[in-house]
Protein backbone atom coordinates (compact mmCIF):
# COMPACT_ATOMS: atom_id res chain seq x y z
CA UNK A 1 0.00 0.00 0.00
CA UNK A 2 1.41 3.57 -1.47
CA UNK A 3 1.23 6.11 2.16
CA UNK A 4 2.28 9.47 1.17
CA UNK A 5 2.78 11.50 4.60
CA UNK A 6 3.08 15.12 4.21
CA UNK A 7 4.78 17.95 7.37
CA UNK A 8 6.14 20.82 8.15
CA UNK A 9 2.96 23.23 7.24
CA UNK A 10 2.43 25.76 10.28
CA UNK A 11 1.12 29.10 11.27
CA UNK A 12 3.69 31.74 9.71
CA UNK A 13 3.90 35.95 9.35
CA UNK A 14 3.70 37.63 5.91
CA UNK A 15 6.85 37.55 4.67
CA UNK A 16 8.62 34.34 6.72
CA UNK A 17 9.44 30.67 5.41
CA UNK A 18 8.20 27.50 5.75
CA UNK A 19 10.05 24.02 4.47
CA UNK A 20 7.31 21.45 3.52
CA UNK A 21 8.60 17.50 3.74
CA UNK A 22 6.67 14.16 1.91
CA UNK A 23 7.79 11.25 2.66
CA UNK A 24 6.28 7.99 0.64
CA UNK A 25 6.47 4.36 1.13
CA UNK A 26 5.47 1.75 -0.86
CA UNK A 27 5.96 3.38 -4.16
CA UNK A 28 9.12 3.08 -6.24
CA UNK A 29 10.27 6.82 -5.41
CA UNK A 30 13.32 6.30 -8.23
CA UNK A 31 12.15 8.15 -10.92
CA UNK A 32 9.21 9.13 -10.06
CA UNK A 33 7.72 12.43 -11.41
CA UNK A 34 6.22 14.58 -7.48
CA UNK A 35 4.30 17.18 -7.06
CA UNK A 36 3.02 19.68 -4.54
CA UNK A 37 -0.95 20.79 -4.88
CA UNK A 38 -2.25 23.05 -2.85
CA UNK A 39 -6.54 24.30 -1.78
CA UNK A 40 -6.70 27.52 -0.36
CA UNK A 41 -10.00 27.11 2.38
CA UNK A 42 -13.37 26.58 0.80
CA UNK A 43 -11.84 26.50 -2.75
CA UNK A 44 -9.98 24.25 -5.67
CA UNK A 45 -7.60 22.02 -5.69
CA UNK A 46 -3.98 24.49 -7.51
CA UNK A 47 -1.20 23.02 -8.98
CA UNK A 48 2.01 24.40 -6.94
CA UNK A 49 5.29 22.50 -8.39
CA UNK A 50 6.84 19.33 -9.71
CA UNK A 51 10.20 17.73 -9.74
CA UNK A 52 10.91 15.13 -12.60
CA UNK A 53 11.81 11.16 -11.56
CA UNK A 54 15.31 12.82 -12.12
CA UNK A 55 15.61 15.94 -10.33
CA UNK A 56 16.88 17.30 -13.29
CA UNK A 57 13.99 19.70 -14.14
CA UNK A 58 11.67 21.23 -11.76
CA UNK A 59 8.15 23.12 -12.43
CA UNK A 60 5.97 25.89 -10.68
CA UNK A 61 3.13 28.02 -11.09
CA UNK A 62 3.47 31.74 -12.16
CA UNK A 63 2.39 33.11 -8.74
CA UNK A 64 4.87 31.21 -6.58
CA UNK A 65 8.41 31.16 -9.13
CA UNK A 66 10.61 32.76 -7.71
CA UNK A 67 9.97 32.59 -3.89
CA UNK A 68 9.17 28.16 -3.70
CA UNK A 69 11.93 25.49 -4.71
CA UNK A 70 10.87 21.79 -4.71
CA UNK A 71 13.69 19.31 -4.52
CA UNK A 72 13.92 15.53 -3.62
CA UNK A 73 15.99 12.95 -1.63
CA UNK A 74 15.90 9.67 -3.45
CA UNK A 75 18.14 7.91 -0.39
CA UNK A 76 15.05 9.48 1.62
CA UNK A 77 12.23 8.92 -0.67
CA UNK A 78 11.21 12.40 0.03
CA UNK A 79 10.01 15.64 -1.63
CA UNK A 80 10.34 19.00 -0.27
CA UNK A 81 9.04 22.44 -0.52
CA UNK A 82 10.77 25.22 0.21
CA UNK A 83 8.70 28.38 0.68
CA UNK A 84 9.94 31.79 1.21
CA UNK A 85 8.80 35.33 0.99
CA UNK A 86 4.96 33.94 1.90
CA UNK A 87 1.89 35.84 1.63
CA UNK A 88 -1.40 35.35 2.83
CA UNK A 89 -2.52 34.29 -0.15
CA UNK A 90 -0.57 31.25 0.20
CA UNK A 91 -2.98 30.07 2.68
CA UNK A 92 -3.75 26.20 2.06
CA UNK A 93 -3.39 23.16 2.69
CA UNK A 94 -0.80 21.28 0.85
CA UNK A 95 -0.60 18.29 -0.84
CA UNK A 96 2.30 15.84 -2.07
CA UNK A 97 1.31 13.66 -5.31
CA UNK A 98 2.61 10.93 -6.96
CA UNK A 99 3.11 10.37 -10.44
CA UNK A 100 0.16 11.28 -12.66
CA UNK A 101 -1.87 12.61 -9.51
CA UNK A 102 -1.91 9.00 -8.59
CA UNK A 103 -1.57 8.74 -4.90
CA UNK A 104 -2.11 11.64 -2.22
CA UNK A 105 -1.32 12.63 1.60
CA UNK A 106 -3.66 13.51 3.86
CA UNK A 107 -1.62 17.01 3.25
CA UNK A 108 -0.80 19.74 5.68
CA UNK A 109 -1.94 23.49 6.75
CA UNK A 110 0.20 26.55 6.28
CA UNK A 111 -1.36 29.50 7.72
CA UNK A 112 0.38 32.83 6.91
CA UNK A 113 -1.19 35.54 8.57
CA UNK A 114 0.34 38.32 11.48
CA UNK B 1 -2.34 29.21 -16.37
CA UNK B 2 -5.94 29.48 -17.37
CA UNK B 3 -8.00 26.50 -16.02
CA UNK B 4 -9.86 23.76 -17.64
CA UNK B 5 -13.76 24.07 -17.93
CA UNK B 6 -15.98 21.74 -15.81
CA UNK B 7 -19.56 22.98 -15.00
CA UNK B 8 -20.02 23.76 -10.96
CA UNK B 9 -22.37 21.98 -10.33
CA UNK B 10 -24.46 18.89 -11.38
CA UNK B 11 -27.60 17.29 -9.46
CA UNK B 12 -29.00 13.90 -10.39
CA UNK B 13 -31.36 11.51 -8.84
CA UNK B 14 -30.45 8.47 -6.93
CA UNK B 15 -29.42 5.33 -8.86
CA UNK B 16 -29.13 7.53 -12.13
CA UNK B 17 -26.50 8.40 -14.46
CA UNK B 18 -24.17 11.70 -14.38
CA UNK B 19 -21.72 12.66 -16.95
CA UNK B 20 -19.37 15.32 -15.77
CA UNK B 21 -17.42 17.11 -18.97
CA UNK B 22 -13.73 18.89 -18.62
CA UNK B 23 -12.56 21.30 -21.94
CA UNK B 24 -9.56 22.23 -22.26
CA UNK B 25 -7.25 22.66 -25.37
CA UNK B 26 -4.96 20.35 -27.14
CA UNK B 27 -1.95 21.26 -25.40
CA UNK B 28 -3.60 19.74 -22.65
CA UNK B 29 -6.55 17.24 -22.20
CA UNK B 30 -6.29 16.94 -26.15
CA UNK B 31 -2.78 15.93 -25.97
CA UNK B 32 -2.28 14.29 -22.81
CA UNK B 33 -5.45 12.98 -21.73
CA UNK B 34 -6.81 14.31 -18.36
CA UNK B 35 -6.91 12.46 -15.05
CA UNK B 36 -9.94 12.74 -12.63
CA UNK B 37 -9.73 13.22 -9.01
CA UNK B 38 -12.61 12.46 -6.20
CA UNK B 39 -13.33 14.66 -3.13
CA UNK B 40 -14.94 14.24 -0.22
CA UNK B 41 -15.16 17.12 2.37
CA UNK B 42 -12.35 17.06 4.54
CA UNK B 43 -10.72 14.58 2.64
CA UNK B 44 -7.72 14.49 0.14
CA UNK B 45 -8.52 14.43 -3.51
CA UNK B 46 -8.51 10.35 -4.44
CA UNK B 47 -7.59 9.61 -7.92
CA UNK B 48 -10.76 7.75 -9.93
CA UNK B 49 -9.44 7.56 -13.37
CA UNK B 50 -5.17 7.78 -15.35
CA UNK B 51 -5.09 9.57 -17.92
CA UNK B 52 -5.25 6.89 -20.15
CA UNK B 53 -8.79 6.29 -18.89
CA UNK B 54 -7.85 3.59 -16.93
CA UNK B 55 -9.44 2.99 -12.89
CA UNK B 56 -6.60 2.43 -10.22
CA UNK B 57 -7.08 -0.90 -8.54
CA UNK B 58 -10.02 -0.60 -5.79
CA UNK B 59 -12.24 2.25 -7.74
CA UNK B 60 -15.59 0.90 -8.80
CA UNK B 61 -16.57 0.24 -12.25
CA UNK B 62 -19.60 2.29 -11.70
CA UNK B 63 -16.56 4.92 -12.53
CA UNK B 64 -15.38 5.52 -16.08
CA UNK B 65 -14.02 7.77 -18.13
CA UNK B 66 -13.48 9.07 -21.56
CA UNK B 67 -12.22 11.59 -24.40
CA UNK B 68 -12.91 13.54 -27.57
CA UNK B 69 -10.74 15.99 -28.97
CA UNK B 70 -10.20 18.37 -25.90
CA UNK B 71 -13.24 17.41 -24.34
CA UNK B 72 -12.63 14.42 -20.86
CA UNK B 73 -15.74 12.90 -19.57
CA UNK B 74 -16.16 11.05 -16.09
CA UNK B 75 -19.39 8.82 -16.55
CA UNK B 76 -20.73 8.07 -13.31
CA UNK B 77 -23.17 5.29 -13.24
CA UNK B 78 -25.79 4.10 -10.53
CA UNK B 79 -25.14 6.81 -8.70
CA UNK B 80 -25.26 6.13 -5.10
CA UNK B 81 -25.20 8.81 -1.78
CA UNK B 82 -21.46 8.69 -1.13
CA UNK B 83 -20.90 9.09 -4.98
CA UNK B 84 -21.86 12.99 -3.52
CA UNK B 85 -18.40 14.63 -3.68
CA UNK B 86 -16.60 17.45 -5.53
CA UNK B 87 -14.95 15.96 -9.06
CA UNK B 88 -11.83 17.70 -10.45
CA UNK B 89 -10.11 16.87 -13.79
CA UNK B 90 -6.88 17.51 -13.91
CA UNK B 91 -3.59 17.51 -17.20
CA UNK B 92 -0.27 17.92 -18.03
CA UNK B 93 0.20 21.21 -20.02
CA UNK B 94 2.98 20.30 -22.39
CA UNK B 95 3.12 23.87 -23.83
CA UNK B 96 3.38 25.81 -20.01
CA UNK B 97 5.11 22.26 -18.40
CA UNK B 98 2.15 22.83 -16.19
CA UNK B 99 -0.18 20.40 -14.62
CA UNK B 100 -3.82 22.77 -14.96
CA UNK B 101 -6.83 22.00 -13.11
CA UNK B 102 -10.06 22.55 -13.35
CA UNK B 103 -12.29 24.16 -11.16
CA UNK B 104 -14.35 21.17 -10.11
CA UNK B 105 -17.97 19.59 -10.26
CA UNK B 106 -19.82 19.63 -6.85
CA UNK B 107 -22.18 16.39 -7.57
CA UNK B 108 -25.28 16.20 -6.18
CA UNK B 109 -27.31 12.96 -5.47
CA UNK B 110 -30.97 13.27 -4.81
Amino acid sequence: EVQVVESGGGLVQPGGSLRLSCTVSGFTFTNAWMSWVRQAPGKGLEWVATIKGDGSETYYVDSVKGRFSISRDDAKNSVYLQMNSLRAEDTAIYYCATETMSNWGQGTLVAVSS
Amino acid sequence: QAGLTQPPSVSKDLRQTATLTCTGNSNDVGNQGAVWLQQHQGHPPKLLSYRNNDRPSGISERFSASRLGNTASLTITGLQPEDEADYYCSAWDTRLRAWIFGGGTRLTVL
